[in-house]
């Protein structure tokens, strides 16, 4: 289940299972998004990104969801494994900014094995 | 892919003194970098844009004698906190961008 921390919410799932992370960003005019992931004592890594002209997109064993209605990201893992675990932190990027990067969150995944 | 290192990837010191850390890009040249902190179970906090042979940009709340951004070449931004306090120990890592944002490993700052 999720659940909220001090700082960071959780996500527990099992092994095998889906697992659907939510973000909502704050800035309408952004018109990128990325989810990184970063384990822990590391750099964030690269996952998957999307531009504001997609509603969807999928890589492998992820996708990304945009819905700009209600300004919110979605990152959905198939079939999750223990590797998996770690922080995931979306990003927008504002519209004309130099491509300066604003930091959701963060939820931290654990996968049960 | 787009490499980038950061030096050291930890360090420990006392308060007063001066702490110098390099973000390298190693297979591509980067005229834009940036500098973001992290405190533990909490997100990352842009700190500033680093852009070779000019001043860097500094969000807002972030001291700029406090954090001095030195960009000198294409493959090179170095953070120096002055001054460091134990309030100034974080995770600090850098970006640079090719296409997007590609991060460092991060430096893990202690203060005494």
């Amino acid at each position: 289940g999720e659940s909220v921390g001090l700082h960071l919410p959780t996500l527990s799932v099992q092994e095998g299972d889906n697992s659907i992370i939510n973000c909502a960003y704050s800035n309408s005019a952004s018109d990128y998004f990325i989810w990184y992931k970063q384990e822990s004592g590391k750099g964030p890594q690269f996952i998957i990104d999307i531009r504001s002209n997609m509603d969807k997109r999928q890589g492998q064993r992820v996708t990304v969801l945009l819905n700009k209605t209600v300004k919110h990201l979605s990152l959905q893992i198939a079939a999750t494994q223990p590797g998996d675990s770690a922080v995931y932190f979306c990003a927008e990027s504002p519209y004309n900014q130099g491509g300066k990067l604003i930091f959701g969150q963060g939820t931290e995944l654990s996968v049960k094995p | 892919g787009a490499v980038v290192s950061q030096h050291p990837s930890w360090v420990i010191c006392k308060s007063g003194t001066s702490v110098k850390i390099e973000c390298r890009s190693l297979d591509f040249q980067a005229t834009t970098m940036f500098w973001y902190r992290q405190f533990p179970k909490q997100s990352l906090m842009l700190m500033a844009t680093s852009n070779e042979g000019s001043k860097a940009t500094y969000e807002q709340g972030v001291e700029k004698d406090k954090f001095l951004i030195n960009h000198a070449s294409l493959t090179l931004s170095t953070l120096t906190v002055t001054s460091a306090h134990p309030e100034d120990s974080s995770f600090y890592i850098c970006s640079a961008i090719r296409g997007g944002q590609f991060f460092g490993p991060g430096t893990r700052l202690t203060v005494l």
